[in-house]
This record gives structure tokens, sequence and C-alpha cells, in this order.
């Protein structure tokens, strides 16, 4: 069965630390995979999308990386800031037969605290 | 650009009511999206449509639901009629493909409350 795990499920930290997400998969096969971050009563705006053969995407403090081996992708926060508070969604996608197919994760809630 | 516009932002309606949302995609996308988020189930695409036809609707929930697209500038999602359940907020989205290299941009959602 496709699924797409998130950890932690929530995560508090201090402004200016460094943070990092994870988001394990079991979607097979795999097209690509977007992370994206989503605040408080607004729409999801994406970080990075990554196809299996990408290791690692970047976007300003924002770093993801991929491991299509293991299944396994993190998105990892440097110097964290106030309004990095937000959930961090993961999305997995296929195409299957033509038809592209995406499972979300759960996604993780973090606060950055001043 | 203005990005994708979606209304009304909230609605609360009674139980048997139909409730219609709407969408406006962002000019010269072929791809739109609805989506359903709460906070049990988190993120479901419920359908996708490429160049006003629809593509894959395997996650419309059931028949009370229904998504038209009749122009390249406009998309509804509609549910008749409506159930306490299906409070959620609803997202419209699009981009220009659905694969790697194009990104999805969401709009700021329908906030819908059926009581």
């Amino acid at each position: 069965k496709n699924q797409v795990e998130q950890s932690p499920q929530s995560l508090i930290i201090l402004e200016g630390k460094n943070c990092t997400l994870q988001c394990n998969y079991t979607v097979s096969p795999f097209s690509n995979l977007r992370w994206y971050k989503q605040d408080t009563g607004r729409g999801p705006v994406s970080l990075t999308i990554m196809t299996f053969s990408e290791n690692t995407k970047s976007n300003g403090r924002y770093t993801a990386t991929l491991d299509a081996d293991t299944k396994q992708s993190s998105l990892h926060i440097t110097a964290s800031q106030l309004s990095d508070s937000a959930s961090y969604i993961c999305v997995v996608s296929w195409d299957l037969s033509g038809t592209y197919k995406y499972i979300f994760g759960t996604g993780t809630r973090l606060k950055v605290l001043a | 650009d203005a990005g994708v516009i979606q209304s009304p932002r909230h609605e609360v309606t009674e139980m048997g009511q139909e409730v219609t949302l709407r969408c406006k995609p962002i000019s010269g996308h072929d791809y739109l999206f609805w989506y359903r988020q709460t906070m049990m189930r988190g993120l479901e695409l419920l359908i996708y449509f490429n160049n006003n036809v629809p593509i894959d609707d395997s996650g419309m929930p059931e028949d009370r639901f229904s998504a038209k697209m009749p122009n390249a500038s406009f998309s509804t999602l509609k549910i008749q009629p409506s159930e306490p359940r299906d409070s959620a907020v609803y997202f419209c989205a699009s981009s220009l493909g659905p694969g790697w290299g194009n990104t999805i941009y969401f709009g700021e959602g329908s906030w819908l409350t059926v009581v």
C-alpha cells in the first residue's frame, strides 16, 4: 500500500536554531517528491520538487534531500526564523498510465519561538 | 499575477443545502486541481483537470460531489446535498503540468462549515 509518513508530528525550536523534518514513503513507482509550507489559514506554498535522480534541492534556508533507495526525504531548515512557524507537508506522486497520483503526508507542525 | 482565486472564502450552510465553490486558475495554466483538507485526513486530491477535461476524479468522495470546468478560467466544485462531515477547507490549485518540473500553485481556500 502506498503511504507517506512524516515525523515528527510537531516540533518546537528556538529562533536561530536548525531543524530537520523527515518524510518516509512506500510509493512505487516513484515520480517526484514535493515539500510544501502551509501557514495557518493559508494555502500550501511549494518549497522544493525533486525527482528520483536528484539528491538535494535548496530554496534559500530550506534544503531538501532525497534517498530514493531507502525511500526517505528530509527537509532541513537553517537558522530558523519566527516566520518559519507553519506546517510542512511532503507529497509523493507517480505516473499511473498517464494519470498522476498523489499521496500527502499529514505534515509536521513547526513552532519557532523567540 | 493574481494567483489562484477562490470564492467564497468562508461559507456556513445548513445540512442538506447545495454548496458551490468557485475557482479561477492562473492564466495559462492547463491543469486545475481541487483538494480537501481536514484535521483528520490532511490534504486529499479530489479531482484534477487538464485543458478543462477531468483526468482523475477517483478522489471524489461520493456522488454528492461534482466538479466542472466549463472554460480555461473557471471551475466549480459542488456539493449537493451537503452534510456536516463535508466541513473542511477546499483548495483549488493550478499548474502548467503535474510533472516534476511544474510548481502547483494553491489558492487561499474556501472554508466550509456544514451545520
